[in-house]
């Protein structure tokens, strides 16, 4: 089945420093990858989706290149916020829309002032 | 725009007891629909999608079924709750025709003592 790896967590960093989280996916067909990011007691949020290959998407100041040869999706942002302080998922879609994402293990990053 | 409705927020129940989760969708007609469930500092896991009102599939066996009785609505229960049934549960929808980002609700706490 699908898979996708994650830098493994905490991650912890000062403001304004940048922030990479790495994934890594395995899947037999041609995902659509995403990245949810979750604040403490809540649901995950959509933060952007990256439906074909060599593109990137980017929201919030996030981005990511979706690397089909190399199967990665890395999540960046060049200088990030104590407001950053969350655990960030990458997902995937095998894009039968009946079925639901498979999601890595999560990051959990936290931003000191 | 659409908004996602979880209820009760959280709840604090005996082994044994029975459970009905509940989640409600406005805004949009024929969702496809899903059930998460997250340990505490775990990652999700799909429990159910439905893709129309009275079809309910299985992804995982928890000893939890799931049912939609109406267009906007995801019931999730069970009998006899089990310790291993606490945590956060996530209900999610995404648009019925070719888009695979799911969008999560708030989620209900889940304590079996």
């Amino acid at each position: 089945g699908d898979s996708v790896t994650q830098t493994e967590g905490p991650v912890t960093l000062s403001e304004g420093t940048s922030l990479t989280v790495n994934c890594s996916y395995e899947t037999k067909q041609y995902p659509t990858l995403f990245w949810y990011v979750q604040y403490p007691g809540e649901g995950p949020q959509l933060l952007f989706k990256v439906p074909k290959a060599n593109e990137k998407g980017s929201n919030r100041g996030f981005e990511a290149t979706y690397n089909k040869e190399a199967t990665s999706f890395h999540l960046q942002k060049a200088s990030v916020q104590e407001s950053d302080s969350a655990v960030y998922y990458c997902a995937l879609s095998e894009g039968n829309y009946a079925q639901g994402l498979t999601f890595g293990l999560g990051t959990r990053v936290s931003v000191f002032p | 725009a659409q908004t996602i409705h979880q209820w009760p927020v959280a709840e604090i129940k005996a082994v044994g007891s029975p459970l009905s989760l509940g989640c409600t969708i406005k805004g949009k007609s024929s969702p496809n629909l899903y059930w998460y469930w997250q340990a505490t500092g775990g990652t999700l896991q799909q429990l159910f999608y439905s893709i129309t009102v009275g079809q309910v599939e299985s992804v995982v066996q928890l000893n939890l079924s799931a049912s939609r009785p109406k267009d906007d609505q995801f019931i999730l229960s069970t009998e006899k709750l089990l310790l291993s049934h606490s945590g956060f549960y996530l209900c999610a929808w995404s648009p019925y025709w070719g888009f695979y980002e799911q969008y999560f609700g708030p989620g209900t706490r889940l304590t079996v003592l």
